[in-house]
């Protein structure tokens, strides 16, 4: 019974093709998250969704499209992939994303998904 | 936007020896949480700070904010060889509700 489950766990692909990684969570959190972990360990969030709304969008190429279907669930397509989006992408959600007391911000991460551009 | 440092970025001790991994932000925080991750694993939340000059342990692991609620640190005392891992702050509030992860402190320890 994961409680933040993302697929593929690898992918390998070439330069130029469109991927997608999937991600599912069954925790009942209302907030789910892209991070980014690059070779130097560097998490960097990339996109967050609240109730299937978009709320963060950090400055990420176009070629990133986020899909929120309902807030279970939160999908990442990546078109014209490049060598430099090579890294570990994870999914990660939380109760809410209002900062303060009370952990409604603590993040519960999924497993990773580890993407190889050639 | 908010930055968060940590130091040192890798750290390799002895088991037994004592291990400290300090966070530094720009601005004011409303909280700060630290994550472990295992070598080929995911972040895994340890714990939450949110009051000025907090204090709170966990076993061997101590956490601590700091009183101007811009710098926070974990200790841990003898370390053993489960501890290796990478220990990320991260530091919530400095103007928005995202959390801005730190750079991290990777631990090895050697028998």
């Amino acid at each position: 019974d994961t409680a933040v489950s993302q697929t593929p766990k690898y992918l390998v692909t070439q330069m130029g093709n469109d991927k997608s990684i999937k991600c599912e969570q069954n925790l009942g959190h209302d907030t789910m998250y892209w991070y980014k972990q690059d070779s130097k360990k560097f998490l960097k969030i990339m996109f967050s969704y609240n109730n299937k709304e978009l709320i963060i969008n950090e400055t990420v190429p176009n070629r990133f499209s986020p899909k929120s279907p309902d807030k279970a669930h939160l999908n990442l397509h990546i078109n014209s992939l490049e060598l430099g989006d090579s890294a570990v992408y994870f999914c990660a959600s939380s109760q809410g994303f209002r900062q303060g007391a009370g952990g409604a911000n603590v993040l519960t991460f999924g497993a990773g998904s580890r993407l190889t551009v050639l | 936007g908010q930055q968060v440092m940590q130091i040192p970025q890798y750290q390799h001790v002895q088991e037994g020896e004592d291990f400290t991994t300090y966070c530094n932000s720009s601005t004011t925080l409303s909280n700060i949480q630290w994550y472990k991750q295992r070598p080929g694993g995911h972040p895994v939340f340890l714990i939450q700070l949110v009051k000025s000059g907090e204090v709170k342990k966990q076993k061997r692991l101590t956490f601590q904010f700091g009183e101007a609620k811009k710098n926070s640190s974990l200790h841990i005392t003898a370390t053993q060889t489960t501890d290796v891992g990478t220990y990320f702050c991260a530091a919530g509030g400095g103007g928005g509700n995202k959390l801005t992860f730190g750079t991290g402190t990777q631990l090895k320890v050697e028998l």
